[in-house]
């Protein structure tokens, strides 16, 4: 079985700061593992996805994560807060299956 | 350009009614999902498809039915027996096996029961 915890569910920064959402999962397989982005009454958006190919994945808008296995996490960071940023995160496994396993999701606010 | 379309966007259903969510993808992916999302929650799967002609339930398929008659296709029927039918609808697509490829999600139907 897998499963994945977003550890915070709501994380507030100030613009321009540095955001870090915080991601841990387990899994029986080697996982792929996404970032989803949610904005109000929205799809969900990918992100950036991690594949094995490289530990450090490069997303859009400036997101990276890097993918510990040590520590069975996949931390998602940004260097500087945007308003623009001001949405739902989901931290997303997907095992062997092709099946999806979704975080609680956090909610980033941005303040001015 | 490819992607999924889900339609409508709001839908609003008396109680006791059937309705029926529209998903369409034309990204040649052979799987489909339907996720429902509540407010503060994360997303829960309702039915699947992993290719025409077969479908699977997901952790909440009660009060739900679906067709995957073609693999464009796969709309999602919430019918009276769904008790509290009032959330967004998210339908996805993905290529089948292997690691590496991305899903896409459509923009989601809000349904509420008036």
């Amino acid at each position: 079985a897998q499963s994945v915890t977003q550890l915070d569910s709501h994380v507030s920064v100030s613009e321009g700061t540095p955001v870090l959402l915080r991601c841990n999962y387990s899994s029986s397989y080697s996982p792929s593992l996404f970032w989803y982005v949610q904005h109000p009454n929205k799809g969900l958006q990918l992100l950036l996805k991690y594949t094995s190919a490289t530990t450090l994945v490069k997303g859009i808008n400036g997101f990276e994560a890097e993918f510990k296995k040590s520590e069975t996490s996949f931390h998602l960071t940004k260097p500087s807060a945007h308003m623009s940023d001001a949405a739902e995160y989901f931290c997303v496994v997907r095992n062997a299956g092709n099946m999806l396993t979704f975080g609680g999701g956090t909610r980033l606010m941005v303040k001015p | 350009d490819g992607g999924i379309t889900q339609s409508p966007k709001y839908l609003f259903r008396k109680e006791g009614q059937n309705v029926t969510l529209s998903c369409e993808q034309n990204l040649n992916h052979d799987a489909m999902y339907w996720y429902r999302q509540d407010p503060g929650q994360g997303l829960r799967l309702i039915y699947y498809s992993q290719i025409v002609n077969d479908f699977q339930k997901g952790d909440i398929a009660e009060g739900y039915s679906v067709s995957r008659e073609k693999k464009e296709s796969f709309p999602l029927t919430v019918t009276s027996a769904q008790k509290n039918p009032t959330a967004f609808y998210l339908c996805a697509s993905g290529g089948a096996g292997g690691a590496g490829y991305g899903y896409t999600f459509g923009s989601g139907t809000r349904l509420t029961v008036v």
